[in-house]
Parts: structure tokens; sequence; C-alpha cells
């Protein structure tokens, strides 16, 4: 099973469509939870932090079921700006147990393309 | 707003070649690290580094690959001997620390485009 797994796409929407991209993760110990976008050619950039509670950022929202170890972001209103990558990305857990810091692992990415 | 500067942004080497990548993290960050990303796949962890060493690294980072503060501000990757498969967007990235949450949001550079012939 891959550590993190998300539908590759692509999605094509039109403007002010909603969309819901999914993920899972595989270590049940991993303690957090992002998802970055990437424009082509780009470096990653952080869209939001995932929480246990869920959380929102004006038309995304993000949600967390540890239990299921799945995560979901979901855009509303979709705008030509949102066409990108988006990376479903889970912080690492060193084998001993311990934390670590900055490891993170990316999904494959789901490519979504927003047209007029 | 801070950002991670990278040198060069792009670099051509031929196979077997010694190759320096050059990263000035945000300055009052504590972490720095290395990931790659070859064409079409996804981004991926090399090394982590803090306090002056490394701190975790992955399975890509062999005896080929070294990291390097030598000074207070870059931050450096070196490739000692470059193979084909060595090309790919090699990304910088630093980060504080949330102690109490355990998360540590990252910023990435722009990233260095290595082509190896």
């Amino acid at each position: 099973r891959k550590e993190v797994e998300q539908d590759p796409g692509p999605f094509n929407v039109p403007e002010g469509a909603t969309v819901a991209f999914n993920c899972t993760y595989s270590n049940s110990a991993s303690q957090s939870f992002f998802w970055y976008r990437q424009d082509c050619r780009k470096e990653p950039k952080l869209l939001m932090s995932v929480y246990s509670s869920g959380n929102e950022d004006g038309r995304f929202t993000a949600q967390l079921n540890r239990a299921s170890q799945y995560i979901s972001l979901l855009i509303r209103d979709s705008k030509l700006s949102d066409s990108a990558t988006y990376l479903c990305v889970v912080n690492g857990q060193k084998d001993a147990g311990g934390t670590s810091y900055g490891k993170l692992t990316f999904g494959q990415g789901t490519i979504l393309t927003v047209h007029p | 707003e801070p950002e991670v500067t990278q040198t060069p942004s792009h670099q051509v080497t031929q196979m077997g070649q010694e190759v320096i990548l050059r990263c000035v993290p945000i300055s009052n960050h504590l972490y720095f690290y290395w990931y790659r990303q070859i064409l079409g796949q996804k981004v991926e962890f090399l090394v982590s580094f803090y306090n002056n060493e490394i701190s975790e690294k992955s399975e890509i980072f062999d005896d080929q690959f070294s990291v390097e503060r030598p000074d207070g501000s870059n931050f450096t990757l070196k490739i000692r001997s470059t193979k084909l498969e060595d090309s790919a967007m090699y990304f910088c990235a630093s980060s504080g620390l949330a102690v109490h949450s355990g998360a540590n949001v990252l910023t990435f550079g722009a990233g260095s485009r290595l082509t190896v012939l």
C-alpha cells in the first residue's frame, strides 16, 4: 500500500463548481496533515494544515478521519486560479516511534483544471 | 514575505561530475531540508538538518549525497558523482519548529532543476 494515496484525476470542472479530493495514508502513527498546491514546474506551497476537528479557510474545507486514515479537501466556488496539482501531505513518523519533524510524505497529487 | 532562495535555477552536467546546489533558508528558521521531484513523480524527502548535523535521511540519500551549512546563511547539497537518474528538481525547504504541536510547516524554495546528460 502506498504511504499516501490520492486519486490522480485529472479533474476538469467549470468555474463555480464544488470539487472534492480524497486521500488515504498508511501510517496510523502519522501526526500532522496538510494540503499543498503545486503549480506546473513550481515548488509546493502550503494551502492549509488539516486538524482533527476539520477546518475551513475561505472556500477551502479540510477534513481528517484518523480512524479511517482518510483526509479530504473541498473547494467551493472554484476559480480559474485554483487550477493546480493538489498534494496530500503527511508528517512522517520515525521507526522508533519518535516524531519526525519535517519529513513530509507526499501523495502523487491530484490535478485540477478549472475552465471558464 | 520571507522566502527560501535557491541557486542555480537550472544546471546541466555530465554524468560523473560533481554538483553543488545552494540554498539560503529563511533567516530565523532552525530546520533545513532537501527534497527532490523527478519529472512526473511525487515529491520525495531526501534529508533533514538541524543543529549542524543530519537529523534524518531517506534511502535515496546515499553516500553520493552530502549536505553542509558552511556559514550562517547557506545550506548546500552536494552530489559527488552524478548519475542519469539524479536528474530531477531539487527543492530546499526550511522551517521553524512548533514544539508543542509537533507540526512543522515547511517553506519551499523555487527549486534547482538538475539535468544529467
